[in-house]
């Protein structure tokens, strides 16, 4: 089974700062990485899928890169909208997620 | 416009049964792997099963191995999970969700319904 380690558990910032969220995987997953977005209340969405592909509708301060077994997710010029849950999963061998990283408002 | 809609939530007690279903619209059902993901009271997302497009792979979390059961009915656009034998540990909102190809994550999900197992 892949484990993915997701860290920080919370990155605490400002409007317009960066972000920069790890995630690490026990096994390699090549590029099979990808990372949701949730809000409270909400259902998770998907930001980006094969470590760097944003997923239609995102805004291209999200990036993803990685592969193997490290991966990041870095908003480059945080919005208020953008703070909430961030999930990782892998889909190279079953499906596994991250514990997730909270992003909230310094 | 791609739309899930999750049904048949609500409280049970612990080894009871409860049978959640999916309807999918705005899509081929019939060319897509779905899947059910879980998220408990306060805590992250927990993969639960997946079915393949033809309904002919099914793949289960180990915890719920044996007690529960995915299913799809192409011609209808369902997607079904049965869930046995149930704990107080399976208290959790339930989200359907859609993958976009081969060994593609879930680009689609639904609003989750909520499954209760308390005595």
């Amino acid at each position: 089974e892949v484990v993915l380690t997701q860290s920080p558990a919370t990155l605490s910032l400002s409007p317009g700062e960066r972000a920069t969220l790890s995630c690490r995987a026990s096994h390699s997953v090549s590029s099979y990485l990808a990372w949701y977005q949730q809000k409270p209340g909400q259902a998770p969405r998907l930001l980006i899928y094969g470590a760097s592909n944003r997923a239609t509708g995102i805004p291209a301060r999200f990036s993803g890169s990685g592969s193997g077994t490290d991966f990041s997710l870095t908003i480059s010029s945080l919005e208020p909208e953008d703070f909430g849950v961030y999930y990782c999963q892998q889909r190279s061998s079953g499906w596994t997620f991250g514990q997730g990283t909270k992003v909230e408002i310094k | 416009e791609v739309q899930l809609l999750e049904s048949g939530g609500g409280l049970v007690q612990p080894g009871e049964s409860l049978r959640l279903s999916c309807a999918a619209s705005g899509f081929t059902f019939s060319s897509y792997g779905m899947g059910w993901v879980r998220q408990a009271p306060g805590k992250g997302l927990e993969w639960v099963s997946a079915i393949s497009g033809s309904g002919a792979s099914t793949f289960y979390t180990d915890s719920v191995k044996g007690r529960f059961t995915i299913s799809r009915d192409n011609p209808k656009n369902m997607l079904n999970l049965q869930m046995n034998s149930l704990r107080a540990e399976d208290t959790a909102k339930y989200y359907c969700a859609k993958e976009s190809g081969f060994m593609e994550p879930f680009h689609y999900w639904g609003q989750g319904i909520l499954v209760t197992v308390s005595s």
